[in-house]
């Protein structure tokens, strides 16, 4: 049983210039998650799904940010327009909806936005 | 509002001492459930343990031991003869939902090194 995957693990990219994670969870799981997390910091949740339709988003995900999930299974986070406020590190976890409930991680994609 | 309070910022302890990590929680809602991650430097979040609002039983897995008090909204973790391997910085989490499995609010997190 693979865990969660997320690709790119590390992205670099210009201010203003546009960017695009994927995640792909544990495969039976129906809800992705994803998160947020800074330096210093703990992780601050942005948005989650359960198979493809996206049931809440934080009010930190600003109209710069969309996230999808089009058949359920793998989903993608693109930011436009980066800013250096959105280097971060990005998480995504997956789980059930029938227990056990846990939120199992990915090692997160780090976007550095010089 | 939720809120998760983890007000030891880094703690350092010799090898095979006990430590004990704090967590203090707010929330007005009656059903919760509370989390404990360990994310090691390679940076991926472990799980390590889920308890819900109803069940104040302390638990004890290995050298883990989990402490919930609702009388002071309180979900400690201790370590008993701690290990390098433990080095990490571990976060508490809360989640409102019936069966928590919907968003997490994590504190700040403690950083704990064990010094060999």
């Amino acid at each position: 049983d693979t865990g969660v995957s997320q690709n790119p693990r590390h992205k670099i990219t210009k201010r203003g210039q546009n960017v695009t994670f994927r995640c792909d969870p544990i495969s039976e799981h129906n809800r992705l998650y994803w998160y947020r997390q800074t330096l210093g910091q703990g992780p601050e949740f942005l948005t989650y799904f359960q198979n493809e339709a996206q049931l809440e988003k934080s009010r930190l995900l600003s109209d710069r940010f969309s996230a999808e999930r089009p058949k359920g299974s793998f989903s993608t986070l693109e930011i436009q327009r980066t800013e250096q406020g959105d280097s971060a590190m990005y998480l995504c976890a997956s789980s059930l909806v029938v227990p056990p409930y846990e939120q199992y991680f990915g090692p997160g994609t780090r976007l550095t936005v010089t | 509002a939720q809120k998760v309070t983890q007000a030891q910022t880094e703690i350092s302890v010799v090898e095979k001492e006990d430590v004990t990590l704090d967590c203090v929680y707010e929330t007005r809602d009656t059903t919760y459930y509370l989390f404990w991650y360990k994310q090691p430097p390679s940076g991926e979040l472990v799980f390590l343990i889920r308890r819900n609002s109803f069940d104040e039983q302390n638990e004890i897995s290995g050298r883990y031991s989990w402490n919930f008090q609702k009388s002071t909204s309180s979900f400690n973790f201790t370590i008993t003869a701690s290990q390098v391997v433990d080095s990490a910085v571990y976060f508490c989490a809360l989640s409102l939902s019936n069966f928590g499995n919907e968003k997490l609010t994590f504190g700040t997190g403690t950083r704990l090194t064990i010094i060999p």
